[in-house]
């Protein structure tokens, strides 16, 4: 059974600073890996998605890394700002259209 | 409209009560997908439509309806609902076939519901 999980749960870091939020998956049959950053009681925000042949994605200060065979996926944060201050989900797709989602990583960016 | 629109956006029902929830996307996806956010909880995948056919159940309770007219609408229908079912009710929009786009799933604001 695929399970996600999300280290930190919570974050609170400096504005300015370099960040890496953390996502690990038990079944390295992944489909592909999407990256989301949800605001309170709101929906989910689409950041970056990694196909499973992929070792990377970029977009503008968001990197995010996927090593399928260690069943690991990284979100690089550069130059945070309060602005980034969100619950950020990481999200599995494990054949067909099964989603697994990790709990999620509350990150604080302070002023 | 543009992207992923739910109505209603707040929704309190009572036990005995029958209401709908309603998504469409605007995106020109063939794939829509319905997921629980309850409290302290990761998301749940409830149902996946694929070109208007049902691909994903995820043992959900008969209470909660699935409905996928055409591949820009989906509804959920809710009956005899438990107090337990109150969440955050999301739904998404994905490409269904091949690699383009890798399935990169889109999202709407979400109804909460509240059974009271």
């Amino acid at each position: 059974k695929q399970e996600v999980t999300q280290i930190p749960a919570a974050l609170s870091v400096p504005e300015g600073e370099n960040l890496v939020l953390n996502c690990s998956f038990t079944d390295s049959a992944i489909y592909n890996l999407q990256w989301f950053r949800q605001d309170p009681g709101k929906g989910l925000t689409s950041l970056l998605l990694i196909q499973s042949s992929q070792r990377e994605q970029t977009s503008g200060r968001l990197n995010a890394s996927l090593d399928k065979s260690s069943g690991r996926s990284t979100l690089y944060i550069a130059a945070s700002q309060p602005g980034d201050s969100a619950t950020y989900l990481c999200a599995v797709i494990v054949g067909g259209f099964k989603t697994i989602f990790g709990a999620g990583t509350r990150l604080f960016v302070k002023a | 409209e543009t992207g992923v629109t739910q109505t209603p956006r707040h929704l309190v029902m009572g036990m005995t009560n029958k209401k709908s929830l309603k998504c469409e996307q605007h995106l020109g996806h063939n794939a829509m997908y319905w997921y629980k956010q309850s409290a302290k909880k990761p998301l749940e995948l409830m149902f996946v439509y694929s070109l208007e056919e049902r691909v994903e159940n995820n043992s959900v309770p008969s209470r909660f309806s699935p409905e996928c007219p055409n591949s820009s609408h989906l509804f959920l229908h809710l009956h005899t609902l438990q107090p337990e079912d109150s969440a955050l009710y999301l739904c998404a929009s994905s490409q269904s076939r091949g690699l383009a786009g890798g399935r990169e799933q889109y999202f709407g604001p979400g109804t909460r519901l509240t059974v009271t």
